[in-house]
């Protein structure tokens, strides 16, 4: 069955730490893997995504991940974090079988980043 | 700049009540998906649509049902609510059908507390 397993649950950070969240995938067909964001009171927002090609990718608020397809892995990563950080992170996997699209979620990772 | 609409963002509902969730979304796409998030768990599919008059179980289809009458509206039903309902409900759209899978544009959530 395809699942999404995000390894952290609470992270918390000073500001200008390195952030890196861990996502493994269990998933047989083509990748299309996502990070979303959800700052308090607020809705998802796409953060990132892959679909093919260079296994690094770039998003925004310069958060960027890395595909790595020999450990099912697609890790998000930021070099120097923001109080404006503090949210929740979901990491998502697309899966597609019998016609139908569907994405499936991680349980979540709450950032919080202290000043 | 509103994408994906949901009608109430809090509803306090009685055990046993038949409860309506709306969505709607203007972005003229084929797929609509209910999700709901609850804390540790991240968000699970509770039913999807691909087309007007069109439903699939997600993951957790128990105890709801859904209905899509025009493309722009995706409605959620309880049937008969119970404590256990009580959650945090997203409502999402995509365009894509094919297996790329564009990746979600999410409603702001109804947070629906069954008493």
């Amino acid at each position: 069955a395809q699942s999404v397993s995000q390894h952290n649950h609470h992270v918390i950070l000073s500001e200008a730490a390195s952030l890196e969240l861990g996502c493994n995938y269990s998933y047989g067909g083509t990748v299309n893997l996502f990070w979303y964001v959800q700052y308090p009171g607020q809705h998802l927002q796409l953060l990132l995504k892959y679909f093919s090609g260079d296994p690094l990718v770039k998003g925004i608020k310069g958060f960027e991940a890395e595909f790595i397809k020999s450990k099912f892995s697609f890790n998000l990563r930021k070099p120097s974090v923001q109080w404006s950080d503090t949210a929740e992170y979901f990491c998502a996997v697309n899966a597609f079988s019998g016609g139908y699209n569907k994405l499936i979620f991680g349980a979540g990772t709450r950032l919080a980043v202290h000043p | 700049d509103v994408k994906v609409t949901q009608s109430s963002r809090y509803l306090v509902k009685r055990t046993g009540e038949k409860v309506f969730l709306e969505c709607v979304q203007d972005m003229d796409h084929e797929n609509m998906f209910w999700y709901r998030q609850d804390p540790g768990l991240g968000l699970r599919l509770i039913y999807f649509s691909y087309d007007v008059k069109m439903k699939e179980k997600g993951d957790i289809p128990e105890g709801y049902s859904v209905s899509r009458e025009k493309k722009e509206r995706f409605s959620l039903i309880l049937e008969s609510a119970s404590t256990n309902q009580t959650s945090m409900y997203l409502c999402a759209s995509s365009p894509s059908r094919g297996p790329r899978g564009y990746g979600y544009t999410f409603g702001s959530g109804t947070r629906l507390t069954v008493v």
